[in-house]
């Protein structure tokens, strides 16, 4: 069974640019999860769907950030315009839609701004 | 509002000798406790997990550990350490009440010495 995947493992680009990070999550979870550790802090929780919905982004930064989840598969994580603090790992998990279940990781995705 | 303390940022441990990692963690009820670890290059991989049942679990790699309720507690501990056990570690708090995210520690760096 593959597990989550994530891309790219890393990104380099210019303040005031855009980008988008991928997440695959493991075939038939229902929930997905993005997190974020920015350099020297702690990983926190960003936003949670089940399947297409947005179950909770209280975690979002700021309106900057836009999460998708098109038809419940793989989600996008858009960062529009990317600013210098936006930089750290960028984390995706799923986990089964029953009950509470441990939630599965990705490798996450470096972005750094300059 | 859950939260999560590992006191040691940074543990150096001889190959063979014991390792004990430390993590208090904040919540009203009874929390699910994780145990994560990140390799140099990789993931975060589950190490453990307590739902509920027995307070002594054990997880991969030799790996176990003990929730003690009137401590707030989730210790982990491995009886000898082994070089590929350099990486951090993280403990985290999950809760069906708080929608399943994950709260993390700040994580705790540990460094095998041969």
């Amino acid at each position: 069974e593959a597990g989550v995947t994530q891309f790219p493992s890393h990104s380099v680009i210019e303040k005031g640019q855009t980008v988008t990070l991928r997440c695959d999550p493991i075939s038939g979870h229902d929930n997905l999860y993005w997190y974020r550790r920015v350099m020297g802090k702690e990983i926190k929780f960003l936003l949670h769907f089940v399947k297409e919905s947005k179950q909770d982004e209280s975690g979002m930064p700021n309106n900057r950030f836009l999460a998708e989840r098109t038809g419940g598969t793989y989600s996008t994580l858009k960062v529009q315009p990317a600013e210098l603090e936006d930089s750290g790992v960028y984390f995706c998990a799923s986990s089964p839609d029953r009950g509470f279940y441990e939630q599965y990781f990705g490798p996450g995705t470096r972005l750094t701004v300059t | 509002a859950q939260s999560v303390t590992q006191p040691d940022i940074h543990i150096t441990v001889s190959e063979g000798a014991s390792l004990e990692l430390r993590c208090n963690y904040s919540y009203g009820a009874t929390p699910y406790l994780f145990w994560y670890v990140q390799s140099p290059g990789q993931g975060l991989q589950l190490l453990l997990k307590y739902f509920s049942g027995d307070t002594l679990v054990q997880g991969i790699k030799g790996f176990e550990a003990e929730f003690k309720r009137s401590q707030s507690s989730f210790n982990l501990r491995k009886p000898s350490v082994h070089w590929s056990d350099a990486a951090e570690y993280f403990c985290a708090v999950g809760a069906k009440a708080a929608g399943n995210k994950l709260t993390f520690g700040g994580g705790t760096r540990v460094l095998v010495k041969p």
